[in-house]
Formats: C-alpha cells, structure tokens, sequence
C-alpha cells in the first residue's frame, strides 16, 4: 500500500521570503501522479500543483515550484515570496495510474507571518 | 465558472437522526467521490462512482450510504449519524479516461457536519 509522509506539521515564513515543504511517499509503483493541494481556514481545498512521475521536469505554477526526486520519493513543494494569502493546511498527495484513489499525508499548517 | 457545489454547507443534526448531503457539478466528470474530513487531519475516502457504478472503501462503516441519480448528483447519506461522524464532507470530481487513468480530483467547499 502507498503511504504519504509530511514531517512538518507546522511551518512559519515570513512574508516575502521563501518556504519548502517536504513529502516523501511510498511506492512499488512507476508510473504514478503526486499533488499539492492547499486547505486555507474553513475554506475549499484547492489544487496548488501537480507532477506526472513520468515528467523528469518538475512542475511549476507561478511562485509554487516542486522538487521532485523520483529515485528518493521525495516531493517537496517551494512557495517563492509568500504572501498572507498562502497561509493554510498544505496536503502532499499520491494517486496512481490506474486508481481513484487519493493517498494524502497528514498535511502542512502553514503560518505566514507580516 | 465550472466547479463542484455543496449543501448545506452547514448542517447540525441529532444523534441517530439521518441526515442527507448534497453535492453538485458542472465540470461534467464521471467519478465523483465523498471524503471524511476530521478536524486538523487528512481527508479518508469513503467511497467513489464511476459514471454509476459504486465502489465502496473496505472500513467505511455500513451506516454510510451513497446514491448517484445522474451525471451531475451525488448524495451522502447517513442513517443513524453518531457523535463520532461530527466532521467536514468532502465530494470531488474527476474525469476517468477511456484508458482507465482518473485525472485531477477537484473539491467542493465541504459541508461541516455537527452531530449533538
């Protein structure tokens, strides 16, 4: 079975500076999906960024970047000049190929400080 | 804007008191899903359709059912509610592929669950 791994359970960052949060995932799997996903406050969970494991480029969206190191099973996620607006629950999450189902870790609370 | 619609986004119900939750879409998705969201932890899938074909999670309890009338509605219901099942409800969509691989999920805004 897979398994999703966020050492951090909670991060704080100063506004404007940059932040990495770490995952790491189980896997006999090669060919697989890995996602961040960001859960502010009593808000809706949003997709933040996604990887195709096949993809040796990691995925970036604007100030959100991934390190991605398949061999490792690592994910880590960057967030660039961090605005308030980033501050909430982050959740690392592993979907295979060929399944429904999503595996998340235990997620990320992240506070951005002004 | 396409997206996933929750209601109530608020609900309180009595113990053994069944209740119904309600989620919608617009994306035109063929697996929608339902997850338990408990406070500070990750969400745990309940059980998911594809198109209307219904798959149940091994550990999710009996009292947990769910009906997919059609392409755009999926309910949750739950029979005799306890104080344990006091939690956010989660429903997301995603597009399977002819080639059986599902895609991105995305998620409604939750409906909070209080059970007294």
């Amino acid at each position: 079975a897979q398994t999703v791994t966020q050492s951090q359970p909670e991060m704080s960052v100063q506004e404007a500076e940059t932040v990495t949060l770490s995952c790491t995932y189980d896997t006999s799997e090669s060919d697989y999906y890995l996602f961040w996903y960001k859960q502010p406050p009593s808000r809706q969970m949003i997709l933040v960024i996604r990887q195709e494991a096949y993809k040796q480029q990691n995925a970036t969206e604007n100030r959100f970047s991934v390190n991605f190191q398949k061999a490792a099973k690592s994910f880590s996620l960057k967030i660039s000049d961090s605005q308030l607006g980033d501050a909430a629950m982050y959740f690392c999450a592993y979907q295979n190929n060929a399944g429904n189902m999503l595996t998340f870790g235990g997620g990320t609370r992240l506070m951005v400080k002004p | 804007d396409a997206m996933v619609i929750q209601n109530p986004r608020y609900q309180v119900t009595q113990f053994g008191k069944p209740v119904t939750l309600s989620c919608s879409q617009t994306l035109n998705h063929n697996v929608m899903y339902w997850y338990q969201q408990k406070s500070s932890q990750a969400p745990k899938l309940l059980f998911h359709y594809y198109d209307k074909d219904f798959n149940n999670e091994a550990d999710t309890p009996d009292n947990f059912q769910s009906r997919r009338p059609n392409t755009s509605f999926c309910f949750l219901d739950i029979r005799s509610p306890g104080l344990g099942d006091t939690a956010m409800y989660l429903c997301a969509t995603s597009r399977r592929t002819s080639g059986g691989a599902s895609e991105t999920q995305y998620f409604g805004p939750g409906t909070r669950l209080l059970v007294l």
